[in-house]
């Protein structure tokens, strides 16, 4: 079975400062992956992905995230966070071996932008 | 293109009752999944439907279940409910079945059992 794991449920930033957020996963064969953002009172929107290609994977609003087969990381940065970087965070996997749009996720990491 | 919707937006219920949720995917869409956020288990898998069949099922027992019609709108049902079933129902759809197929998330139902 896969899994995923965020390391720190809850990360805090200066505003202007590296955003770096850890996701792990675990799976038998190189999975797809996900980061999603979530603000408050609302659903859940992609930021990027990555299936197949080049590792390094440009997303919105300035993230980006770098798959790594060999550390089985798939970790989110952003060079300089913003005030409505305020949200959490969730990482996910899919295999691409099974049929359907089954997603498992993180625990999630909820970010804390200070001024 | 107007995005996902469900209905309602919240609801609170007593134990043993059951409730029915409901998702309206975007325009097209044929695939529409279920995932369950509570604050102990995170987000999880609830199912997924395409072309109104069931095509992927997460673990959880069978006082959940779904359906999907020919217009590619959703319903969730959760029977004899309990107080762990508290948490954000969130829908989401995506143009077809398959892990490359970008999944767009609705707003949730925040279902609350008292």
């Amino acid at each position: 079975a896969q899994s995923v794991t965020q390391l720190g449920s809850h990360v805090s930033v200066s505003e202007g400062a590296l955003v770096l957020l850890r996701c792990n996963y675990s799976s038998s064969v190189p999975p797809y992956l996900f980061w999603y953002v979530q603000y408050p009172n609302q659903g859940l929107q992609l930021l990027l992905k990555y299936t197949t290609g080049a590792t390094l994977v440009k997303g919105i609003n300035g993230f980006e995230a770098e798959f790594k087969k060999s550390e089985t990381s798939f970790h989110l940065t952003k060079p300089s966070a913003h005030m409505s970087d305020a949200a959490e965070y969730f990482c996910a996997v899919s295999d691409w071996r099974a049929a359907g749009n089954k997603l498992t996720f993180g625990g999630g990491t909820r970010v804390l932008v200070k001024p | 293109k107007a995005g996902v919707t469900q209905t309602p937006r919240y609801l609170i219920k007593t134990r043993g009752q059951q409730v029915t949720l409901s998702c309206s995917p975007i325009s097209g869409h044929r695939s529409v999944s279920w995932y369950q956020q509570t604050p102990g288990q995170g987000l999880q898998f609830l199912f997924e439907y395409f072309s109104e069949t069931q095509r992927n099922k997460g673990n959880f027992p069978g006082r959940f279940s779904g359906r999907q019609f020919s217009n590619s709108r959703s319903e969730m049902n959760v029977s004899t409910l309990e107080l762990g079933d508290s948490a954000l129902y969130l829908c989401a759809s995506s143009l077809a079945s398959g892990e490359t197929y970008e999944q767009y998330f609705g707003p949730g139902t925040r279902l609350t059992v008292t």
